[in-house]
């Protein structure tokens, strides 16, 4: 049972472009979630996330952007880098003392921004 | 400040031999987790540890074993490695969560292949 799922695997962007990354999660408990960066042959590396009690969150070129209704989240980068090429992962977690920061990942999405 | 760091980087296996894989963080993080990334699976919670010699079970347990001595080593056991091992092995570390963000800091993996 997936239950975060990043359902394209990969994405093509212009550099200087908007890049686009989606996420759906189907677990309602789900209070906060986290977007990762991979690069190869290196761990994941926190890159922005989102509480609940919010719609959106920006950290420079990056913006999360949460739909709760829709269990529905995205990540906007603009403009797009050729740096920004990485492998992307969303991931979720409950609040609260007995998570423990369990974090659940989907799939990831491989980004490739052209030059 | 290294971080999250994992020993060693690569090896390979035969089948039913047993190995530790260490991790080890100089962050003072009370929360640690091992997890095993695959293709097209994201990354999977095997064992996590919320404190010094504690430790749980997380998604996928089944054929690790996992102590937690000291604070901040954690440490992944296969007592007899199985081809469906095969897998790039991730440890992380966070602080504990007081209901804020507390993003897991990720080391670079483990590459495990088991012939």
């Amino acid at each position: 049972d997936q239950q975060v799922k990043q359902n394209s695997p990969s994405l093509s962007v212009q550099e200087g472009r908007i890049s686009i990354l989606n996420c759906d999660y189907t677990n309602s408990m789900f209070d906060y979630f986290l977007w990762y960066k991979k690069y190869p042959a290196e761990g994941p590396t926190f890159l922005i996330s989102i509480s609940s009690i919010k719609d959106k969150n920006e950290d420079g070129r990056f913006t999360v952007f949460l739909n709760k209704s829709a269990k529905h989240l995205s990540l906007h980068i603009v403009p797009s880098q050729p740096g920004d090429s990485a492998v992307y992962f969303c991931a979720a977690r409950r609040a609260g003392g007995t998570s423990y920061g369990k974090l659940t990942f989907g799939q990831g999405t491989i980004l490739t921004v052209h030059p | 400040n290294a971080g999250v760091t994992q020993t060693p980087k690569f090896r390979v296996l035969k089948t039913g031999q047993s190995m530790t894989l260490l991790c080890a963080q100089d962050m003072n993080h009370e929360y640690m987790y091992w997890y095993r990334q695959d293709p097209g699976m994201g990354l999977r919670l095997i064992h996590y540890s919320v404190g010094e010699g504690t430790t749980a079970k997380g998604e996928v347990p089944d054929g690790y074993n996992v102590s937690r001595l000291k604070k901040q080593n954690f440490l992944l056991g296969l007592e007899s490695a199985a081809p469906s091992q095969t897998s790039v092995y991730f440890c992380a570390s966070s602080l504990r969560d007081r209901g804020w963000d507390q993003p897991q800091h990720f080391g670079d993996g483990t590459r495990l292949s088991i012939l």
